[in-house]
């Protein structure tokens, strides 16, 4: 699986838009980016997903560049709840053999102050 | 609420016991996950069952023993554990392997203390 780099901490404030850049130089032809969020004491939660270009549903906004090396998770307008470490994951996902081995890397601590 | 319930939620116990954690998914889905989560740790894959075959194991210490009886069903028996292994156990689901992988559903985990 590529290898991620994301910041390890971001402090925001409520109703701001929160940008997270996850850098993965050797992403694979087939492999997708994924984004979970994980709350203290809970376990990941699925965010989105994307090969390419803008992917947008009700939680958030996953932008890949054209050499897809990096991708960018959007928050609109976070709130408190949104306090959370968020994670990158790159990995063909649809892969048969070996799509579901997740490699989850430190994340990114975001705290989301009043 | 995922779909993925696991119990108990909180267990503590001595290096001699032997207890198991049990996970269950309501969601039809073929395959289900061990994770492991220490703190200031990221998340470890422990074992992947597809289709209640065993198709990961990785490099996990045999006081860990997974069993899978069904598609809906994973537990996790622990025996002689050391104080290192205190961490939040992850079970998780997913489709696949036909369908391709896609998002995996956690449960809310255990929390183990190893005393």
């Amino acid at each position: 699986l590529a290898k991620t780099t994301q910041p390890i901490s971001m402090d925001s404030y409520e109703g701001q838009e929160v940008n997270i850049t996850c850098s993965h130089n050797n992403i694979a032809t087939n492999d997708y980016i994924t984004w979970y969020q994980q709350f203290p004491s809970q376990g990941p939660r699925f965010i989105i997903q994307g090969y390419k270009t803008k992917v947008t549903n009700e939680v958030a906004s996953l932008f890949i560049p054209a050499d897809r090396k990096s991708s960018t998770l959007s928050l609109p307008r976070v709130s408190l709840s949104d306090t959370a470490v968020y994670y990158c994951l790159v990995g063909d996902m649809k892969n048969k053999a070996a799509g579901n081995k997740l490699t989850f890397g430190g994340g990114t601590r975001v705290l989301v102050k009043p | 609420e995922t779909g993925v319930t696991q119990t108990p939620r909180h267990l503590v116990m001595g290096m001699t016991n032997k207890k198991s954690l049990k996970c269950e998914q309501h969601l039809g889905h073929n395959a289900m996950y061990w994770y492991k989560q220490s703190a200031k740790k990221p998340l470890e894959l422990m074992f992947v069952y597809n289709f209640k075959e065993q198709t990961e194991n990785n490099s996990v210490p045999s006081r860990f023993s997974p069993e899978c009886p069904n598609s809906s069903h994973l537990f996790l028996h622990l025996h002689t554990l050391q104080p290192e292994d205190s961490a939040l156990y992850l079970c998780a689901s997913s489709q696949g392997p036909a369908e391709g992988y896609n998002e995996q559903f956690f449960g809310p985990g255990t929390r183990l203390t190893v005393l």
